[in-house]
């Protein structure tokens, strides 16, 4: 079955810093999707990737999706307090059924 | 428009207990998801139901969870009998879709269960 594996697993940085985590396919991706999560609430979309290649930008963070689908990166910009929480990928699994699942999560903490 | 909606928000059970976990999806969503959540195993996929009908449960754990979607409206998920391990935050989410291609998922802010 499909798995998706986060990079890194925690991440501290001090506030106005760049930073990049990234998310990498067991099997090739159709969808790959990128979510935040605040501690203690539900998870919040950010963005969709589908096309090799593809890159999306919503303020300071940009997402890409390699060319062979199989590894994606989202990165922020001049970091802030407001981006920490939890950043999740999610992605389609299977044929026939799709189960929507989600990689094992980065933790980030912004210092100000 | 009211997002999707999860109660009780906390719940405190002992062993052995029956637990209900309760969500509305948002109106004229025809996908419904129940996940899991927990430190040591992120977040984990128990059931999905397309059209109230269940298509992939795979992800249950064990014979003492079971889910049922009634109607559009309504999805129970329920833990009978509880065990300590089944403490986790539960989340239910859902998308218009009904297809396979699902896009965004609206998560609800999920439920707490601490079994003691």
């Amino acid at each position: 079955s499909q798995e998706l594996e986060q990079s890194p697993q925690s991440l501290i940085v001090q506030e106005g810093k760049n930073l990049t985590i990234n998310c990498t396919s067991s099997k090739t991706l159709y969808g790959l999707y990128w979510y935040k999560q605040k501690y203690g609430e539900g998870l919040i979309f950010l963005m969709m990737l589908q096309k090799g290649g593809e890159e999306k930008s919503h303020e300071k963070i940009t997402a890409k999706l390699d060319e062979k689908k199989q590894q994606s990166s989202l990165h922020i910009t001049a970091s802030q307090p407001s981006h920490a929480g939890i950043y999740l990928c999610g992605a389609l699994s299977g044929s026939g059924t799709y189960k929507y699942i989600f990689g094992t999560g980065t933790r980030l903490k912004v210092l100000a | 428009d009211a997002g999707v909606i999860q109660s009780p928000r906390h719940e405190v059970t002992e062993m052995g207990q029956e637990v209900t976990l309760r969500c509305k999806p948002i109106s004229g969503h025809n996908s419904l998801f129940w996940y899991r959540q927990t430190m040591m195993r992120g977040l984990e996929l128990l059931i999905y139901f397309n059209n109230n009908v269940p298509i992939d449960d795979s992800g249950m754990p064990e014979d003492r969870f079971s889910a049922k979607m009634p109607n559009a409206s309504f999805s129970t998920l329920k833990i009978q009998p509880s065990e300590p391990r089944d403490s986790a935050v539960y989340f239910c989410a859902s998308n218009p879709s009904d297809r396979g291609f699902y896009g965004e998922l609206f998560f609800g802010e999920g439920s707490r269960l601490t079994v003691l």
